[in-house]
């Protein structure tokens, strides 16, 4: 069975760094995209990037671009979702979810960030 | 950058109606258009790709159709449990965009 886990809640202040994760079980991890998705609050979703595990081949969406990094490690079937110093409009639901031939068919149950002074 | 534009945002609708939500692409995309539902509190969960296959698992009551530009999902015979906001997504060209969502309650 595909499984897509995500990190727990995190409430950080402003200016703090913050990496989340998202580990896939069920299948080869390496040979699939995982897609990161941001969901404001009360908002639509933001397709965030994409990385491929095998080769750690990253895309971002030029309005992420810069603003997150995105990493896997296929040693141990996690990817992450990563920022240097937060914002308060960092405030989100992240979503990981697997990507196969551009359909997202498998989804993590979503990390809720919480930036705050 | 692709912009999908969904109608309607809003839509109450009662039990045993049809539903029909269309996404429109700012440029062709031929049929590589995608529809998620999402419930309160909850992932969202696959119901359509590549504009009309039906996810696995996923009720017949739920049919998509459309090419290049426009596209439809189609709620048969809605039920209680189908109040949700539903996403179109392009898988085109990067990035991957969103529609806006469309909002179904039940009356």
């Amino acid at each position: 069975e595909v499984q897509m886990v995500q990190s727990g809640a995190e409430v950080k202040k402003p200016g703090e760094s913050l990496k989340i994760s998202c580990k896939g079980s069920g299948y080869s991890f390496a040979n699939y995209w995982i897609d990161w998705v941001r969901q404001m609050p009360g908002k639509g979703l933001e397709w965030m990037g994409v990385i491929y595990p095998g080769d750690s081949d990253t895309r971002y969406s030029p309005s992420f671009q810069g603003q997150v990094s995105i990493s896997a490690d296929k040693s141990i079937g996690t990817a992450y979702l990563q920022w240097s110093s937060l914002k308060a409009s960092d405030t989100a639901i992240y979503y990981c979810a697997r990507h196969a031939r551009g359909v997202n068919e498998y989804w993590g149950q979503g990390t809720p960030v919480t930036v705050s002074s | 950058e692709i912009v999908l534009t969904q109608s309607p945002d809003f839509q109450s609708v009662t039990p045993r109606e049809k539903v029909t939500i269309t996404c429109r692409a700012s440029q062709s995309i031929g049929s590589s258009l995608h529809w998620y539902q999402q419930k309160p509190d909850q992932s969202p969960k696959l119901l359509i790709k590549y504009a009309s296959q039906s996810f696995s698992g996923v009720p017949s009551r739920f049919s998509g159709s459309g090419s290049g530009t426009d596209f439809t999902l189609t709620i048969n015979s809605l039920e209680v449990e189908d109040a949700a906001t539903y996403y179109c997504r392009q898988s085109s060209s990067l990035p991957y965009t969103f529609g806006q969502g469309t909002k179904l309650e039940i009356k």
